[in-house]
């Protein structure tokens, strides 16, 4: 199979701190990981395209320095929201692509909430 | 730049009769489609890709690049198919970018 797990499920911080999101190919190796985001009743949009061992590429209108992305292994990647304010809150999902016939796997999303 | 519409936000049909969930799109090169499924306290799920052709649970889904639509079909809905159903394009890039999704209810 293609799995992609992802941690935290849910996360409440408080406005001005940092969240790390992980995303994690439990059976696969994922050269690309994917993030999107979602507001309520909106689309997934995508934020930013992760490359394992090199800089992420970011969409228009995203902010490269308050999402941090890593992708430092073949089977994971980290999405930083830094100094975090309530208007980041949102679902952050992440996915990958295996190959072949598996299309792209999602992971469970993450719920951030900054208060 | 790429976009996908899904003009429906919420479609109800009873249990048996069939139902159209639509999709448009705008891409400038050769497109590819999917649809994904996310059934409720579940994550996103791919249901089928335009290359493929082939029929999962009953849906198909053919593309029309004369229309640029993508639309996705079942002749009869059943309670189980009640969910959040995603169109995405696939860009050269390996982008996948979203329509903003149809909720399918479907009425016993």
């Amino acid at each position: 199979g293609a799995v992609v797990s992802q941690h935290p499920s849910w996360v409440i911080c408080k406005s001005g701190t940092s969240v790390k999101i992980e995303c994690r190919s439990l059976d696969f190796q994922a050269t690309t990981m994917f993030w999107y985001r979602q507001f309520p009743k909106q689309s997934l949009m995508l934020m930013a395209t992760s490359n394992e061992g090199s800089k992420a590429t970011y969409e228009q209108g995203v902010e490269k320095d308050k999402f941090l992305i890593n992708h430092a292994s073949l089977t994971l990647s980290t999405l930083t929201v830094t100094s975090a304010h309530p208007e980041d809150s949102s679902f952050y999902i992440c996915s990958a692509k295996k190959g072949g016939n598996y299309g792209y796997t999602f992971g469970s999303g993450t719920r951030l909430t900054v208060v | 730049a790429q976009r996908v519409t899904q003009p429906e936000k919420l479609l109800s049909v009873f249990k048996g009769a069939p139902v159209e969930l639509k999709c448009n799109y705008s891409y400038s090169g050769s497109p590819e489609l999917f649809w994904y499924v996310q059934y409720s306290r579940q994550r996103l799920q791919l249901l089928l890709r335009h290359i493929s052709r082939e029929s999962i649970k009953g849906f198909t889904a053919d593309l029309n690049k004369g229309e640029t639509s993508f639309h996705l079909k079942k002749p009869f809905a059943q309670e189980e198919d009640s969910a959040m159903y995603y169109c995405a394009l696939q860009t050269g890039a390996n982008n996948l970018f979203f329509g903003t999704g149809t909720r399918l209810t479907v009425i016993p």
